[in-house]
């Protein structure tokens, strides 16, 4: 079975600087899909950022983008600019390509964003 | 707007009292599937659906119950609640494949 973990429960940054959340993920597949999702104090579910794992260059979305090393089974989430609206948990996920497209998600890094 | 709408967004009720919560998509989506989100835990998948009539276990999905008899509904059953039950719970949608997912505003229930 896939499991991802996040082994960093909470990070703060200041804000305009840069932070890097941590995940790793173990699977026997070659071909899956990578997310980052963001959830504020709204509790809403937002898409930050995706990842194909058949596509060597890492994904940047405007301020965030991340490091995906695949034998490492690595996907950080680097965020630059760090601002106020950050500050939410934030969760790295699995998908499976085929099949039944199971979803995994790590135990997400509440991030704190100092003025 | 493309949406996901659970309901209820809150409830409190009973041990054993049978409940569901119902999850519709206006986009079309095969993909749907509900989580349960508890502290330190992050989510966790209960069941799955790929398509109409096509359902799958998640990693939780002992006392849950789903069914998906039209694409756009796929309700959560709770035959005989348990206080364990007691939870955050989130539907989302989605096309197959690297699409992300869409999600519910979430429903908070509370099983006394």
């Amino acid at each position: 079975a896939q499991t991802v973990t996040q082994s960093q429960p909470e990070m703060s940054v200041q804000e305009a600087e840069t932070v890097t959340l941590s995940c790793t993920y173990d699977t026997s597949e070659s071909d899956y899909y990578l997310f980052w999702y963001k959830q504020p104090p709204s509790r809403q579910m937002i898409l930050v950022i995706r990842q194909e794992a058949y596509k060597q260059q890492n994904a940047t979305e405007n301020r965030f983008s991340v490091n995906f090393q695949k034998a490492a089974k690595s996907f950080s989430l680097k965020i630059s600019d760090s601002q106020l609206g950050d500050a939410a948990m934030y969760f790295c996920a699995y998908r499976d390509s085929g099949g039944y497209q199971k979803v995994t998600f790590g135990t997400g890094t509440k991030l704190q964003v100092i003025p | 707007e493309a949406q996901v709408t659970q309901n209820p967004r809150y409830l409190i009720t009973v041990t054993g009292k049978k409940l569901t919560v119902t999850c519709s998509q206006n986009m079309n989506h095969e993909y749907m599937s509900w989580y349960r989100q508890d502290p330190g835990l992050g989510l966790r998948q209960i069941y799955y659906s790929m398509n109409v009539e096509v359902t799958d276990k998640g990693d939780v999905p002992e006392g849950y119950k789903v069914s998906r008899k039209e694409k756009r509904n796929f309700p959560l059953i709770l035959e005989s609640p348990s206080p364990n039950q007691t939870s955050l719970y989130f539907c989302a949608s989605s096309q197959v494949s690297n699409q992300p997912q869409h999600f519910g505003d979430g429903t908070r229930l509370s099983i006394l």
